[in-house]
């Protein structure tokens, strides 16, 4: 099975500023997905981002952009701008042929007013 | 639009009980269909996914078992729950085509005692 790594349990943002969630991911494969899910306390899962291996341009939603290194295996999202509405638990997922979802451990955002 | 809806939302049940958490999905047809667990404070662990009727892979050996008796409705089961089934089980399936994002439904907090 593909492994997804979040390796930062905890990070906290001060409101207004800018933080960056890691995110790095084992696979064979050349054409696969990657994205972000937010879940907030509701425990709803959110899509935040998608970045398509194949696009080497970086993803961008708004205030969240992603800095995709394809031979690093590497996948963080940064988000500007931080809200109060942002604190979450953030998970990074992987894609590929369609079928296999897999998701990292997650990330706890807490965005200090 | 499609619509994930699972139940029940909150379930207690006794060690050794049987359960059965039922998903089913409106708005798309030949859906892929998942299940993950959601263990406290962990990540997504991914434990079926069916790709049609009667058409079911297991990720991970263990005392649940799914089926797929019909095309939108994805049923997870158990003969006898242990304490570690305790979580929160959240039903997905692709918001759109081949590769497309998860969607989720609003998941079922399971309680073993």
């Amino acid at each position: 099975a593909q492994t997804v790594t979040q390796s930062q349990p905890e990070m906290s943002v001060q409101e207004a500023e800018t933080v960056t969630l890691s995110c790095t991911y084992d696979t064979s494969e050349s054409d696969y997905y990657l994205f972000w899910y937010k879940q907030p306390p509701s425990r709803q899962m959110i899509l935040v981002i998608r970045q398509e291996a194949y696009k080497q341009q970086n993803a961008t939603e708004n205030r969240f952009s992603v800095n995709f290194q394809k031979a690093a295996k590497s996948f963080s999202l940064k988000i500007s701008d931080s809200q109060l509405g942002d604190a979450a638990m953030y998970f990074c997922a992987y894609n590929y042929a369609g079928n296999q979802f897999y998701f990292g451990t997650g990330t706890s955002l807490t965005v200090i007013p | 639009s499609q619509t994930i809806h699972q139940w029940p939302a909150t379930l207690v049940q006794p060690v050794g009980s049987p359960l059965s958490l039922e998903c089913t999905v409106e708005g798309t047809s030949n859906p892929n269909l998942y299940w993950y667990r959601q263990a406290a404070g962990r990540g997504l662990q991914l434990l079926f996914y069916s790709v049609g009727i009667g058409q079911i892979s297991s990720e991970v050996p263990q005392n649940l078992s799914a089926s797929r008796p019909q095309d939108r409705q994805f049923i997870l089961s158990s003969k006898k729950l242990l304490l570690s089934d305790s979580g929160f089980y959240l039903c997905a399936s692709p918001k759109g085509g081949y590769n497309s994002p998860l969607h989720f439904g609003n998941g079922t907090r399971l309680t073993v005692t």
